[in-house]
């Protein structure tokens, strides 16, 4: 089993929809947990942590599911600029420092 | 954006010479890392250092060496090239602290033909 896993999409959606992404990952002792945005030929940049409530940044809206290890990012009346790829990103501790364990990405496309 | 220089941004070299590729950060962060991205493989680790001379290996650290011999620098060295090298190198650095995202740099392109 992947430790952690997107949908590759791409999810083609118009602007100001709202579009959803899901995570699920394997190592149940991942202890943080992070949304990147990566534009292609570019570094991921962090676009949000999720935290064990739930938060909102925005039009963005992360979500985290312990119990059964899930993730998701609401992102609602999408812009142009969305469209990017987006990183599921989970981290564990090891002495001292995070190692994160990175999905594969899920493909946004935002259309006029 | 946070203080993380990769040089060189890109290069083409080839198989059998040696070629290092430097992270300089102004952050003073303890923590760095170096990644390669591939198509179909995502981001994964090659090294990582949790401090000055302390470094140890990632998931993909076969063919690769690191060295730190100050805080804001990082090198990767790539000792004898090969083509399944050839890839995005990005380095990334993180605080200290429980819940510490990465943050990158923008990336080296590495060709080896």
């Amino acid at each position: 089993r992947k430790e952690v896993e997107q949908d590759p999409g791409p999810f083609n959606v118009p602007e100001g929809a709202t579009v959803a992404f899901n995570c699920t990952y394997s190592n149940s002792a991942s202890q943080s947990f992070f949304w990147y945005r990566q534009d292609c030929r570019k570094e991921p940049k962090l676009l949000m942590s999720v935290y064990s409530s739930g938060n909102e940044d925005g039009r963005f809206t992360a979500q985290l599911n312990r119990a059964s290890q899930y993730i998701s990012l609401l992102i609602r009346d999408s812009k142009l600029s969305d469209s990017a790829t987006y990183l599921c990103v989970v981290s564990h501790m090891n002495s001292g420092y995070s190692t994160l364990t990175f999905g594969k990405g899920t493909m946004l496309l935002v259309s006029p | 954006d946070a203080g993380i220089t990769q040089s060189p941004r890109h290069k083409v070299t080839e198989t059998g010479t040696p070629v290092t590729l430097r992270c300089h950060q102004t952050e003073n962060h303890r923590y760095m890392y170096w990644y390669r991205q591939d198509p179909g493989h995502g981001l994964r680790l090659i090294h990582y250092s949790y401090g000055v001379k302390d470094t140890d290996k990632g998931e993909v650290s076969d063919g690769y060496s690191v060295s730190r011999s100050k805080t804001e620098d990082f090198l990767l060295t790539l000792e004898s090239a090969t083509s399944s090298q050839t890839s995005v190198y990005f380095c990334a650095i993180s605080g200290e602290g429980r819940g510490q995202p990465q943050h990158f740099g923008d990336g080296t392109r590495l060709s080896i033909l």
